[in-house]
């Protein structure tokens, strides 16, 4: 059963700041990994989707990367501001099964 | 493009009557869609995987006679909640999976359900 984890829980970091956001998975046998954005009681806005056969990919100032091997992507935020501050979930297709989400990490940029 | 449409955003109601979330593709036809429920600074959990034309797929621990599917049309599937408790106050949200040259899962805005 793929398992997704979210390290850390809670981020604060003053604007400006590079910050990396981390994600691990059980199962290395995915199709595809995907970063999505919360903001509180809203939905879920997708960021970067990376397929398995990739290893980053870029969208202004994100880029998120997938070590398929290692069952790890990170979510690199350049020059943080504080309209970046959301919960920022990681999720993993694998197999016939829906997307299997982590827990999210909290962001908070201090202006 | 991609745009999934989830409504009410907001729903109160009295214990023990029912309430429907819509969820619609706007512009594309999806005949899978997802029903997630979110408590509060927690994770998505997938309650059931809506097909259309068939009968939903729950997730083990959900109720299918409590939360009913309805996956009528490629555009459009709906999650009754029948006879609501307090319990049952939460954050759902759906998803609509896209395939082809732009598969992926495009989410609606969410509903937040409040039983009293």
């Amino acid at each position: 059963k793929q398992e997704v984890t979210q390290i850390p829980a809670a981020l604060s970091v003053p604007e400006g700041e590079n910050l990396v956001l981390n994600c691990s998975f059980t199962d290395s046998a995915i199709y595809n990994l995907q970063w999505f954005r919360q903001d509180p009681g809203k939905g879920l806005t997708s960021l970067l989707l990376i397929q398995s056969s990739q290893r980053e990919q870029t969208s202004g100032r994100l880029n998120a990367s997938l070590d398929k091997s290692s069952g790890r992507s990170t979510l690199y935020i350049a020059a943080s501001q504080p309209g970046d501050s959301a919960t920022y979930l990681c999720a993993v297709h694998s197999g016939n099964t829906p997307l299997v989400f982590g827990k999210g990490t909290r962001l908070s940029v201090i202006a | 493009g991609a745009v999934v449409s989830q409504h009410p955003s907001r729903v109160i109601c009295k214990s023990g009557t029912s309430v429907k979330i819509e969820c619609r593709s706007l512009d594309f036809q999806a005949t899978t869609m997802f029903w997630y429920r979110q408590f509060p600074k927690k994770s998505l959990m997938l309650m059931a995987t809506s097909n259309e034309g068939s009968k939903a797929t729950y997730e083990q621990g959900v109720e299918k006679d409590k939360f009913l599917i309805n996956h009528a049309s490629l555009t459009l599937s709906t999650l009754t909640v029948t006879s609501a408790h307090p319990e049952d106050s939460s954050f759902y949200i759906c998803s609509a999976l896209r395939t082809g040259h732009n598969y992926g899962y495009t989410f609606g805005s969410g509903t937040r359900l409040t039983v009293v």
